[in-house]
Parts: structure tokens; C-alpha cells; sequence
């Protein structure tokens, strides 16, 4: 069985762009979260999609945004990137109640 | 590749020793614990969990122990060998919650 893919495994932007990032989860998995992994902050919560809804969001400014497809696919964006911005982001999934998450490779992401 | 060893307590051990990895959590209400191991260039893997009505569970080499009465977790891994070399997390979740919160992370080297 397939694991958790995420695509680009690594982009580079500049400040003020926007970047969309890309999760498929494991096949049968309908809960979808991500996360931002950084040396300073250790693993953030971003949010969280079950079912094409998002079920839980973390505490991330309104430039962070996220969708489910109907094959539970993820996708999340940020608007007009900061330095700041540049961290490790993970896609995991799970059945339900993420109590095991399945995490991907992760989108290593540089802010210029 | 990644970071995300930086600003991490470190714990460096020899191959063939038990290695001790601590975690103390912070929801009293907590009722879900699990460990995940973090290798260089990929994301968290799941290596046991533990629910609060159990003081102790094993697994292959590996056996996470549970103090409620002063919310701390452990990770033991015995014979540690250089494959174990990786960041390892503990992560809790309140029951309800479909949120699991990541501690900071845990460095473990194996010096072959």
C-alpha cells in the first residue's frame, strides 16, 4: 500500500508569492492534517480536513488555507510568503481522530 | 536535509546500549500518548502508542512507559543501534480531541 505523498519535496520562493502544496494520502484514509515543522517551534498544527470539511484549524494566520477533494487529496496554501514562512511542512494521514497519524516525506519550503 | 535536530535535547548512546528517552506531557486530561520516530529527510513514523489506563506497553525492542501521577512518558529502546538514530517525539491527545500535541523532540545519537 502506498504511503503519504507529497509533492514538490522541495520549493524555493521569494517573499509576497503564494505556494500551494500538494497531499495524497493513504488510500482509505479520509482525515487529512498538516502540520509545520521548524527547528525553533517543533511540530504546529495547521489544520485538519475530514471528508472535504475542515474539521479543526491551529493557530496560523488567514494566509495558511487548506482543501479536501472528493478523493480526499489535500492541498494547502500560503499567500504572500514571508521569511518566516520557511519551515518543513508535513501532510499525515489517518482513518479517523487522527490517533495514528501517517505522515509523508513533508514539502521543505525556502523563503528568500 | 532537515533541521529539525537543532535546539533538541540529545542523547547519545553506544550501539548495544538501552537507550532512555523522557517526555513529560502537559493535559492532565490527556488520555492517548504515542511516540514517533523522526529519521533525517523524512516525516514522524509511528513506533507505539498507549492509552491511559496502562502503565506500561511493549514492542519490538521498544517499551513506552506512562506516570500519570506526574504526566510523564518514556521511551525505552533496547540495543539501541545506529538505525535508531533519529529525532523521536512524543505526542498526547485528549480524548474527544482529534488533535494529538507534538513535545519538542528528542535527539538520539548511536555511536556504532
Amino acid at each position: 500500500k502506498a504511503g503519504v505523498t507529497q509533492t514538490p519535496r522541495y520549493l524555493i520562493k521569494t517573499r509576497g508569492q503564494q505556494v500551494t502544496l500538494s497531499c495524497s494520502p493513504i488510500s482509505g484514509h479520509r482525515s487529512v492534517s498538516w502540520y509545520q515543522q521548524t527547528p525553533g517551534q517543533g511540530l504546529q498544527f495547521l489544520f485538519e480536513y475530514f471528508s472535504e470539511t475542515q474539521r479543526n484549524k491551529g493557530n496560523f494566520p488567514g494566509r495558511f488555507s487548506g482543501r479536501q477533494f472528493s478523493n480526499s487529496r489535500s492541498e494547502m496554501n500560503v499567500s504572500t510568503l514571508e521569511l518566516g514562512d520557511s519551515a518543513l511542512y508535513l501532510c499525515a494521514s489517518s482513518w479517523d481522530r487522527s490517533e495514528k497519524l501517517f505522515f509523508g516525506s513533508g514539502t521543505q519550503l525556502s523563503v528568500l | 536535509g532537515e533541521s529539525v535536530g537543532l535546539h533538541l535535547p540529545t542523547l547519545s548512546v553506544q550501539e548495544g546500549d538501552n537507550s532512555i528517552i523522557n517526555c513529560a506531557y502537559s493535559n492532565s486530561a490527556s488520555d492517548y500518548f504515542i511516540w514517533y520516530k523522526q529519521e533525517s529527510g523524512k516525516g514522524p513514523q509511528f513506533i507505539i502508542d498507549i492509552r491511559s489506563n496502562m502503565d506500561k506497553r511493549q514492542g519490538q525492542r521498544v517499551t513506552v512507559l506512562l506516570n500519570k501521577t506526574v504526566k510523564h512518558l518514556s521511551l525505552q529502546i533496547a540495543a539501541t543501534q545506529p538505525g535508531d538514530s533519529a529525532v523521536y517525539f512524543c505526542a498526547e491527545k485528549v480524548g474527544g480531541s482529534y488533535i494529538p500535541t507534538f513535545g519538542r523532540g528528542t535527539s538520539l545519537i548511536v555511536h556504532p
